[in-house]
């Protein structure tokens, strides 16, 4: 069974960094492309980044470039997200999402989230 | 960027009718659509991939449809645990989602 377990998130304030973590586990985590997805509070969805198979190939939304770094780790099965530079518009449930396969395809299992708060 | 545009935003329709919600793309994402799921408290949940292929497990009750730039989900015979949030993604380039459809009973 695929499970992906997120870590990391808390009350962070304006301008100040946070590193997302997701642990997965029931795949062979190094053959899937993966992203981060995040939902802020009653909004609709909207992908942050994603990174290819071996970690090589990365992509981040405008709304974020710059400012966060996705990044993986295949030898511990674990994704991560550097946030810096905080803003509150980036308060949000953040998923990790493994991805059917390589990049740009759909989304075939979410974590949980973690809620990451910016606030001063 | 490619904007996806949901209608309705909320539906209303009865326990064992039909529901048919809508997507479409400011451009042609061909086939490469999916739609989720999302239920409060919980993570999406992948339903259909391709315009049309139900992912693993989902019920024969859903389907979907469309290429290019309009695409439907429809629930047919609604189910009590099917009135939820609805969300159609493009993955032609990169990833959108649209806003949302909240189904909810009538």
């Amino acid at each position: 069974e695929v499970q992906l377990l997120e870590s990391g998130g808390g009350l962070v304030q304006p301008g100040g960094s946070l590193r997302l973590s997701c642990e997965a586990s029931g795949f062979t985590f190094s053959s899937y492309a993966m992203s981060w997805v995040r939902q802020a509070p009653g909004k609709g969805l909207e992908w942050v980044s994603a990174i290819s198979t071996n970690g090589y190939s990365t992509y981040h939304a405008d709304s974020v470039k710059g400012r966060f770094t996705i990044s993986r780790d295949n030898s511990k099965n674990t994704l991560y997200l550097q946030m810096n530079s905080l803003r509150a518009d980036d308060t949000a449930i953040y998923y990790c999402a493994k991805v059917d396969g390589y990049n740009w395809n759909p989304f075939d299992s979410w974590g949980q989230g973690t809620l990451v708060t910016v606030s001063s | 960027e490619i904007v996806m545009t949901q209608s309705p935003a909320t539906l209303s329709v009865s326990p064992g009718e039909r529901a048919t919600l809508s997507c479409r793309a400011s451009q042609s994402v061909s086939s490469k659509l999916a739609w989720y799921q999302q239920k409060p408290g919980q993570a999406p949940r992948l339903l259909i991939y391709g315009a049309s292929t139900r992912a693993t497990g989902i019920p024969a009750r859903f389907s979907g449809g469309g290429s290019g730039t309009e695409f439907t989900l429809t629930i047919s015979s609604l189910q009590s645990e099917d009135f939820a949030l609805y969300y159609c993604q493009q993955y032609s380039n990169f990833y959108t989602f649209g806003q949302g459809t909240k189904l909810e009973i009538q």
